[in-house]
């Protein structure tokens, strides 16, 4: 089946120690969405690329990089985790843009806890 | 700026009995309007969308919503809950006018108790 996964579902990484979030799809979908969720609140939008265009969320930390190194892979770099990190972090996928009436598709996503 | 909006944080109704989850949405340009249900500890699952057309949309496991342009609502309703759909309720909106990104609504829980 086509799909989004993420790896690793469970992620605990010590405050400042880098750590890298990934995910993959199967669906070849143009745009891949790093989301950001706390305590069962609203997915926050980090950052999305469409094919390899990067667009990055206003207020999203620098501490938050992503690389896209090609249409099914797209990975999360969190430079110096610090405690007010620690979230479900989530990978979705769309074919085409959101503004375009798509809709997108969800991973499981990794839970991250620093300590 | 669009925004969305999730009037009740939780809805408890008994299995059996019809459930509706409460949307409503601001926009510039035509709506786009999106349901996702989350189960926990995983990621949000899609349920339906209404982009234009019928203003009644169904979706996936006996789900549907109502468009409703002049109170710019987007309900989801079901006929006949069952347990197994207690889950988050996520309503987002995107809309044709530019490149608008997905927003969120903060979710409602929704307990169908036996």
């Amino acid at each position: 089946d086509a799909m989004v996964i993420q790896n690793p579902r469970y992620q605990v990484t010590q405050f400042g120690k880098p750590v890298t979030l990934s995910c993959s799809q199967t669906l070849n979908h143009n745009v891949m969405y790093w989301y950001q969720q706390k305590s069962s609140q609203a997915p926050k939008l980090l950052f999305h690329y469409y094919d390899k265009d990067f667009n990055n969320e206003a207020d999203t930390p620098d501490n938050f990089q992503s690389r896209r190194p090609n249409t099914s892979f797209c990975f999360l770099d969190i430079r110096s985790p610090g405690l007010g990190d620690a979230a479900m972090y989530l990978c979705a996928t769309s074919r085409d843009l959101s503004g375009r009436a798509y809709e997108q598709y969800f991973g499981p996503g990794t839970r991250l806890t620093v300590t | 700026a669009q925004s969305v909006a999730q009037p009740e944080d939780q809805v408890n109704v008994a299995e059996g009995n019809p459930l509706t989850v409460k949307c409503t949405y601001s926009v510039s340009g035509n709506p786009y309007l999106f349901w996702y249900v989350q189960y926990p500890n995983r990621g949000l699952q899609f349920l339906l969308k209404y982009i234009t057309g019928d203003n009644l949309v169904k979706g996936s496991y006996g789900f549907e919503a109502e468009f409703n342009k002049s109170q710019t609502s987007f309900h989801l309703k079901k006929p006949s809950a069952l347990v197994s759909d207690s889950a988050l309720y996520f309503c987002a909106v995107s809309s044709d006018s530019g490149n608008t990104p997905l927003v969120f609504g903060k979710g409602t829980r929704l307990s169908v108790i036996a």
